[in-house]
């Protein structure tokens, strides 16, 4: 069965550094999401993509975010300067229906 | 905007017995999803239950959209239920918004 996969599985920076996740989706699906949750709290939607542009975005996704779909499989996310704060699992997800399909996260830890 | 309200917030199980758990959304809802988060933190999908009842083994949901709320039952539990559940609701295809969750543990 087709699944979205996510790399590293577990990431740890430096304050200031600049991180990149990837995530490669479903591959005939057309819509992808970031999603993030910080330890011990809900999921919160970040920013949804389609068409090669956002379709919408969250507070929380400021200028110090970007997503990009650089080829036809990998979308991936930037935190440009990660803060204290960015500490938490990142989720990727795609559709092509209206049912999301979830990676297994990329759980990053900003010292 | 969308709100998702699930109950109760924690659970504890003896194995072998039966729970619902509960989902409430608000009217701009017309997808939604339940997921159980693994003690890895993975993201399972459970179901996609806009309307209407699904089975999958032990677990079943139901959702009656014109009363915007969502049931998940699990039968004859097993310790390897524990984790959190999510239900998460959304409209046109759009973001999913995440209930708090439901933390739910098994004790042998």
């Amino acid at each position: 069965e087709p699944e979205v996969t996510q790399t590293p599985s577990h990431q740890v920076t430096q304050m200031g550094q600049e991180v990149i996740l990837r995530c490669v989706p479903i591959s005939n699906h057309l819509y992808f999401y970031w999603y993030r949750q910080i330890l011990g709290q809900k999921v919160e939607f970040l920013v949804s993509f389609y068409n090669n542009e956002i379709s919408e975005k969250s507070e929380i996704f400021d200028d110090q975010f970007s997503v990009e779909r650089p080829d036809g499989s990998n979308f991936t996310l930037k935190i440009r300067s990660t803060k204290l704060e960015d500490s938490a699992m990142y989720f990727c997800a795609s559709r092509i229906s209206y049912e999301q399909y979830f990676g297994p996260g990329t759980r990053l830890t900003v010292t | 905007g969308i709100q998702v309200e699930q109950s109760p917030p924690d659970l504890i199980l003896q194995e072998g017995a039966n729970s619902t758990l509960r989902c409430n959304f608000s009217d701009s809802v017309n997808n939604l999803q339940w997921f159980h988060q693994n003690p890895w933190g993975q993201l399972i999908n459970l179901f996609y239950i806009p309307s209407g009842t699904k089975q999958n083994g032990r677990l079943s949901a139901t959702t009656v959209a014109t009363e915007r709320y969502s049931l998940l039952y699990i039968s004859s539990s097993q310790t390897t239920d524990s984790g959190v559940y999510f239900c998460a609701g959304g409209n046109q295809g759009g973001k999913l918004i995440f209930g708090q969750g439901t933390e739910l543990s098994v004790k042998p």
